[in-house]
């Protein structure tokens, strides 16, 4: 069964300092993988689309990796601030079909 | 440019009833989708449309129905609804396939069903 596991599940930080975000997945075919941002009470929101080719994407303060080899992807955020503040979800996109399998989330909390 | 559309945010059942969560998007988009969040699981499928009067179902259609008469709006409807129901739904839409376009989520609509 395709799956895509997330850690850790909760973090805190100080507003301010760097964190990285881990996502493993066993998803084959392997189309793309996404990270998205979810606010509380909120809808979530795309940050980056990576391909097979893509080993690295960048959107703002935010980076994401990724190891195909491995099955393995990472975002990193730098110099976080509050608004950073939410749950980050880790979606791979499967080959051939419309089926998109989800993380359970990494939950974030900036503290200042 | 509203984006997707989710009516209504919030709304309470009792066993048995039935209701429609309506989603409209304006980017003309073919694709649309409903997906369930609960907690401690990632977001599953419910059902989809690649296009209008095309539906499929995904990962948990059981209870549920949808129709796609125009390429705007894509409800869900309850047909009897049950405690396990209680979530909360998203629409999500894109440009093109759900594999290489960018998927856009409403803002959720929070069932209880009592």
């Amino acid at each position: 069964k395709n799956q895509v596991e997330q850690s850790p599940q909760s973090l805190i930080i100080l507003e301010g300092k760097n964190c990285t975000l881990q996502c493993n997945y066993t998803v084959s075919p392997f189309s793309n993988l996404r990270w998205y941002k979810q606010d509380t009470g909120r809808g979530p929101v795309s940050l980056t689309i990576m391909t097979f080719s893509e080993n690295t994407k960048s959107n703002g303060r935010y980076t994401a990796t990724l190891d195909a080899d491995t099955k393995q992807s990472s975002l990193h955020i730098t110099a976080s601030q509050l608004s950073d503040s939410a749950s980050y979800i880790c979606v791979v996109s499967e080959g051939g079909n419309e089926k998109l399998t989800f993380g359970t989330g990494t939950r974030l909390t900036i503290i200042p | 440019n509203a984006g997707v559309t989710q009516t209504p945010k919030f709304q309470v059942l009792k066993t048995g009833q039935s209701m429609t969560l309506q989603c409209a998007q304006d980017m003309n988009h073919e694709y649309m989708s409903w997906y369930r969040q609960d907690p401690g699981m990632g977001l599953r499928l419910i059902h989809y449309s690649v296009g209008a009067g095309i539906t499929d179902q995904g990962e948990v259609p059981n209870g549920y129905n949808v129709s796609r008469s125009t390429t705007e709006d894509f409800p869900l409807r309850l047909l009897s609804a049950a405690p396990s129901q209680t979530s909360v739904y998203f629409c999500a839409s894109s440009y093109s396939t759900v594999n290489t376009g960018e998927l856009f989520f409403g803002e959720g609509s929070r069932l209880t069903v009592l």
